[in-house]
């Protein structure tokens, strides 16, 4: 089974400074997906950005951008010129390729964007 | 045009009733899940459809039962409701192929 660990219970991030959170993975596959999702107040789930493990280079979504580093099994996201509206919790997810589909979801990693 | 729809949004209720939530993706997907959220927020899958066929099935209590009349639609019945099943329930969505998941604006179920 994949367990993803989100070591940051909550984070704080003045508005337009720049925060990362950490999410790191446990797993055997060698090939897979990881997915950030947002979940703001309002309770719907947003997917924010994916990787693909066998992409090399990091995908960038605007202000959003991952490091993936697959030998260390982490993948942090990188939330640049924080806005209010990225106040929100975020979960890191994996999902094996090839596989039954599902995710697997971290603890989540509460950020708030202070004005 | 809402991609992924539930109803209700919430739902309270008393022990031991019987409830059903529906879920419907108007995105052409051919795989639909059930997501549970509880108070800590900690997401868990619950079940999978795969062109109402079901391939997921986690460690959940058969008072749950999921039924899947056609590749568009996704409704969890629940007997019996305990203390325990309040959460938040999502529903997904997503074609083999794309991985990425859609979810539905999720349901607060409260039992009394």
């Amino acid at each position: 089974a994949q367990t993803v660990t989100q070591s940051q219970p909550e984070m704080s991030v003045q508005e337009a400074e720049t925060v990362t959170l950490s999410c790191t993975y446990d797993t055997s596959e060698s090939n897979y997906y990881l997915f950030w999702y947002k979940q703001p107040p309002s309770r719907q789930m947003i997917l924010v950005i994916r990787q693909e493990a066998y992409k090399q280079q990091n995908a960038t979504e605007n202000r959003f951008s991952v490091n993936f580093q697959k030998a260390a099994k982490s993948f942090s996201l990188k939330i640049s010129d924080s806005q209010l509206g990225d106040t929100a919790m975020y979960f890191c997810a994996f999902m094996k390729h090839g596989g039954d589909y599902k995710l697997s979801f971290g603890a989540g990693t509460t950020v708030t964007v202070r004005a | 045009d809402t991609a992924v729809s539930q109803t209700p949004k919430y739902l309270v209720t008393q022990m031991g009733n019987d409830k059903s939530i529906k879920c419907e993706q108007n995105l052409g997907h051919d795989t639909m899940y059930w997501y549970k959220q509880d108070s800590k927020k900690f997401l868990k899958i619950m079940f999978s459809y795969n062109n109402k066929e079901l391939i997921i099935n986690e460690t959940v209590p058969n008072r749950f039962s999921p039924k899947s009349p056609d590749k568009a639609h996704l409704n969890l019945h629940i007997n019996s409701l305990e203390l325990g099943d309040s959460a938040v329930y999502f529903c997904a969505s997503t074609d083999r192929g794309l991985e990425t998941q859609y979810f539905g604006p999720g349901t607060r179920l409260l039992v009394l």
